[in-house]
């Protein structure tokens, strides 16, 4: 099983562009989050979701959108990207009545300049 | 506002050198603590779930312990191969896992 995948690994921006992170489970988890890890900080949540359809803000959203038009996906977009959003990404999903066992995805490196 | 604090930010030790990492939180009410790793450019990966105080938890050569203010987790006989960074986490009560505050980490280093 490939469990949680992101694309792309890494990526390059100029400030004000735009890009979009996908990320895909194939556990068919009913919820899903996108969290970014800053040195020094902990893991913080960007936004998440709790089925298809939905989407919610967790701790810092600002700057991003989400969409979860299918069970399976989770896109995070970033509509005009800021060197502050140059950070480490990271997907994490689990089922229902999972008992705190959460599942990262590899993380997807973003850089603005 | 909840906090974890992991403490230390960084340990080295000799293989077969045990050792303890010590998770620090506040917590308005405790639903999970739960201990993850973290290998360089990887995801973290789950460790444990402990849920109230006396809790103990074990997985090779690692063990997790919970009280009402601070976890452990205790590394024996550690290898290279242990080698990573440690993530706290704990969940409040009542909520989600958008109630969860990660801590910054350990990052564990066995020398051979």
């Amino acid at each position: 099983n490939a469990g949680v995948t992101q694309t792309p690994k890494f990526r390059v921006l100029k400030t004000g562009q735009s890009m979009t992170l996908l990320c895909a489970q194939d556990m068919n988890h009913e919820y899903m989050y996108w969290y970014r890890q800053d040195p020094g900080m902990g893991l913080r949540l960007i936004h998440y979701s709790v089925g298809e359809g939905t989407t919610a803000k967790g701790e810092v959203p600002d700057g991003y959108n989400v969409s979860r038009l299918k069970k399976q996906n989770f896109l995070l977009g970033l509509e005009s990207a800021a060197p502050s959003q140059t950070s480490v990404y990271f997907c994490a999903s689990h089922h229902r009545t999972g008992a705190g066992e959460l599942f990262f995805g590899e993380g997807s490196r973003l850089t603005v300049l | 506002e909840d906090q974890v604090t992991q403490s230390p930010e960084a340990l080295r030790l000799q293989e077969g050198e045990s050792s303890s990492l010590n998770c620090s939180y506040t917590v308005s009410g405790l639903r999970g603590l739960f201990w993850y790793r973290q290998d360089p450019g990887k995801g973290p990966e789950f460790l444990f779930t402990l849920y109230s105080a006396g809790e103990e938890k074990e997985k090779e050569r690692l063990k997790a312990t919970l009280t009402k203010k601070e976890s452990f987790l205790h590394i024996t006989a550690p290898k290279p191969e242990d080698s990573a960074t440690y993530l706290c986490a704990v969940q409040a009560s009542p909520g989600g896992y958008q109630k969860v505050t990660f801590g910054i980490g350990t990052k564990l280093q066995v020398i051979p």
